[in-house]
C-alpha cells in the first residue's frame, strides 16, 4: 500500500507561474519529508527537505509547506522555468532507529513548464 | 567524481539469466540503500546496509534477489533466474536522512 499519496499526477504551467504539488501521509512515525527532482534517465536528486517541527522552509524558488495536524505537505515552485520540467517526488521516512532513512516515495508528479 | 556511481547503466538480458549490479557509494557514508523504480512510479525500497550488515529487506525482495556489501564499501545486487517482471530501474543511494542517489541501472528482461 502506498504510504505517501501525491497529487496531481501531472501539471502544465507557464514560464513564470507557480507549480504546486501536494502530498499526504498516514504514518505518524514519519518525521523527515524530502522532495526529489528526477530527469529522464537520471537518478532522483534531493531538492529540499523539512522536519515536522517547522511549518515552512524555503530554498531559492522552492518552498515546502507542512501541516502536521492534517498530515499534508506541499512543494511550491515559484517563477517556474523550462529547466524545471521534470518529475517531482515527495517522500517520507520514519524516526524509528531500525527504519531510519528508509524512504517511502509518492508516485510522482510530471511537471511541464511551457515557454 | 565524489557522487554515487552504479554499473552497468543499462543491462539487457534474457529471461532466466542471472544479472549483477554494482553500486559505489559516497566514501564516508555508512548507510547504503537499494530501491527499484518502475515506469511512472516512485522508487520502492528494497534493502539497506549499515556498513557491511544488511539490516532490512523488503517483501519485494524475493529469494531470487541477493545483496551484499562485503567490506562496507561497494555493494552488489544479484538477481537470479530473471523474469520479465524484474524489468525496472535499480537505484542505489547512500547517506542517512539526506540520501544521494546514483544514476541507476536500467534492467530489461526479454
Amino acid at each position: 500500500q502506498q504510504q505517501v499519496k501525491q497529487s496531481p499526477q501531472s501539471l502544465i504551467v507557464q514560464k513564470g507561474g507557480i507549480s504546486i504539488i501536494n502530498c499526504a501521509y498516514e504514518n505518524t512515525a514519519f518525521d523527515y519529508f524530502p522532495w526529489y527532482q528526477q530527469f529522464p534517465g537520471k537518478g532522483p536528486a534531493l531538492l529540499i527537505a523539512i522536519r515536522p517541527d517547522v511549518s515552512e522552509k524555503k530554498e531559492g524558488r522552492f518552498t515546502i509547506s507542512f501541516n502536521k495536524s492534517a498530515k499534508q505537505f506541499s512543494l511550491h515552485i515559484m517563477d517556474s522555468q523550462p529547466g524545471d520540467s521534470a518529475t517531482y517526488f515527495c517522500a517520507a521516512s520514519p524516526m524509528t532507529t531500525d527504519s531510519w532513512g528508509k524512504l517511502q516515495f509518492g508516485a510522482g508528479t510530471q511537471v511541464v513548464v511551457t515557454p | 567524481d565524489t557522487g554515487v556511481s552504479q554499473n552497468p547503466r543499462h543491462k539487457i538480458t534474457k529471461r532466466g539469466q542471472n544479472v549483477t549490479f554494482r553500486c559505489d557509494p559516497i566514501s564516508e557514508h555508512n548507510r547504503l540503500y537499494w530501491y527499484r523504480q518502475t515506469l511512472g512510479q516512485g522508487p520502492e525500497f528494497l534493502t539497506y546496509f549499515q556498513n557491511e550488515a544488511q539490516l532490512e529487506k523488503s517483501r519485494l525482495l524475493s529469494d531470487r534477489f541477493s545483496a551484499e556489501r562485503p567490506k562496507g564499501s561497494f555493494s552488489t545486487l544479484e538477481i537470479q533466474r530473471t523474469e520479465q517482471g524484474d524489468s525496472a530501474m535499480y537505484l542505489c543511494a547512500s547517506g542517512a536522512r539526506q540520501q544521494f542517489f546514483g544514476p541507476g541501472t536500467r534492467l530489461t528482461v526479454l
